[in-house]
């Protein structure tokens, strides 16, 4: 099946600087991934999605400036926190869908932790 | 608006019994699908079976299958002879064709008890 990685897997950063996350799909190409946040214990919340060569759509409640979502190429999705503060860290997870199955293909996810 | 509801936070099941995980819907589309993700200890979900509604027949994946009513928008996944390795959170998920917003239940985590 389809791959989709995702780096690093976790991260410790201090307060006030910037955290970028990489989502790549290996063997296939996504025009559109996602991003979701978990925190621990609950579902995934989706935060935004990312489409290639275009603006990120972003869910109601999720500050843009915040979390920005960089899709430049089919197969690679950044996420960056910026200016992450302690309420920022939680289990941030991409995904992109299979074409055809509608089958959501996720990365292993990234454990985010700002001191 | 879609929802997805899972009413059981937690289960646990002998290893090698039977064991069910409940899920209902909320939808005023005719066509979607509807899955059920596992996600381990390791975190990365994975998936476990999948059902596209305009199907009857439930879906089948080895140990794992389902139980799809639609008119009561349940979807409800069986796991057979469970297996130590079943243990993990599971998702119930809804997409409606031809969108990409993915709506996820709260999850039950499923023990299994040797």
């Amino acid at each position: 099946g389809a791959v989709v990685s995702q780096h690093p897997s976790w991260v410790i950063c201090k307060s006030g600087t910037s955290v970028k996350i990489e989502c790549r799909s290996l063997d296939f190409q996504a025009t559109t991934m996602f991003w979701y946040r978990q925190f621990p214990k609950q579902s995934l919340m989706l935060m935004a999605t990312s489409n290639e060569g275009s603006k990120a759509t972003y869910e109601q409640g999720v500050e843009k400036d915040k979390f920005l979502i960089n899709h430049a190429s089919l197969t690679l999705s950044t996420l960056t926190v910026t200016s992450a503060h302690p309420e920022d860290s939680s289990f941030y997870i991409c995904s992109a869908r299979g074409l055809g199955t509608g089958e959501l293909f996720f990365g292993e996810g990234s454990r985010l932790t700002v001191l | 608006a879609q929802t997805v509801t899972q009413s059981q936070p937690e289960m646990s099941v002998q290893e090698a019994e039977t064991v069910t995980l409940s899920c209902t819907y909320d939808t005023s589309e005719s066509d979607y699908y509807l899955f059920w993700y596992k996600q381990p200890p390791s975190r990365q979900m994975i998936l476990v079976i999948r059902q596209e509604a305009y199907k009857q027949q439930n879906a089948t994946e080895n140990r794992f299958s389902v139980n799809f009513q639609k008119a009561a928008k349940s979807f409800s996944l069986k796991i057979s002879d469970s297996q130590l390795g079943d243990a993990a959170m599971y998702f119930c998920a809804y997409v409606a064709s031809g969108t990409y917003k993915y709506i996820f239940g709260t999850g039950t985590r499923l023990k299994v008890l040797a």
